[in-house]
């Protein structure tokens, strides 16, 4: 089952710019992930946010969780074009070890 | 540390064969998790084990799937008979459990093809 859906499922924009990814899932969460993934690579984990969280910055990169709306979104600010990869989000299930991954955002970052 | 290691990187082989994918986790993980990624389905656990026990296996495919973890170093994914539809990257992940759900560390992945 999935239980994350991203949105949009590709996007583009020019280096500079912001990128904002979203995230649907379905059922109440403990905690929500988002991992990136270079073309061919394994997955890296980005940023984790508890339920209990509202908003949580690292770096160019900030998280939003809205469990009212059972969503998420994923922004990256002054993108670069090593930026460039797959973007998951990714929840528990059933306070459980078993991660959910979406279906992705393909994000481009043009030079 | 050098990470989650998968072996081999990239597997090709023909439908019938036994194909088995290994992975060495984090050393100090606990926790050891088998996905399957494919253009279709996107990324699915396939099973996970807990200091080397199988917690949840519901979603392996089917029975010609089976993986084991004789210890906390090494773990398995076997399939036997392999076919076409098992074309996929599959992936191994770690992280160490203190109560709640995790950061996971993938590997680099395992790309099969079977002809």
């Amino acid at each position: 089952s999935q239980q994350g859906e991203e949105d949009p499922q590709a996007l583009s924009i020019q280096e500079g710019e912001n990128a904002t990814m979203n995230c649907s899932y379905k059922t109440s969460i403990n905690n929500l992930q988002w991992y990136r993934q270079n073309s061919g690579r394994g997955l890296v984990h980005l940023i984790l946010i508890r339920s209990n969280e509202r908003e949580k910055h690292s770096g160019r990169l900030r998280v939003t969780l809205d469990t009212s709306k059972k969503s998420s979104s994923l922004l990256i600010t002054a993108s670069r074009a090593a930026d460039t990869a797959s973007y998951f989000c990714a929840t528990d299930e059933d306070s459980s070890y078993k991660l959910i991954f979406g279906s992705g955002t393909r994000l481009l970052v043009r030079p | 540390d050098a990470g989650v290691i998968q072996s081999p990187r990239h597997e090709v082989t023909e439908m019938g064969q036994e194909v088995t994918l290994r992975c060495k986790p984090i050393s100090g993980h606990d926790y050891l998790f088998w996905y399957r990624q494919t253009m279709m389905r996107g990324l699915e656990l396939l099973i996970y084990f807990n200091n080397n026990v199988p917690i949840d296996d519901s979603g392996m495919p089917e029975d010609r799937f089976s993986a084991k973890m004789p210890n906390a170093s090494f773990s398995t994914l076997k399939i036997q008979p392999s076919e076409p539809r098992d074309s996929a990257v599959y992936f191994c992940a770690s992280t160490h459990g203190t109560g709640g759900l995790e950061t996971q560390y993938f590997g680099p992945g395992t790309r099969l093809l079977v002809l």
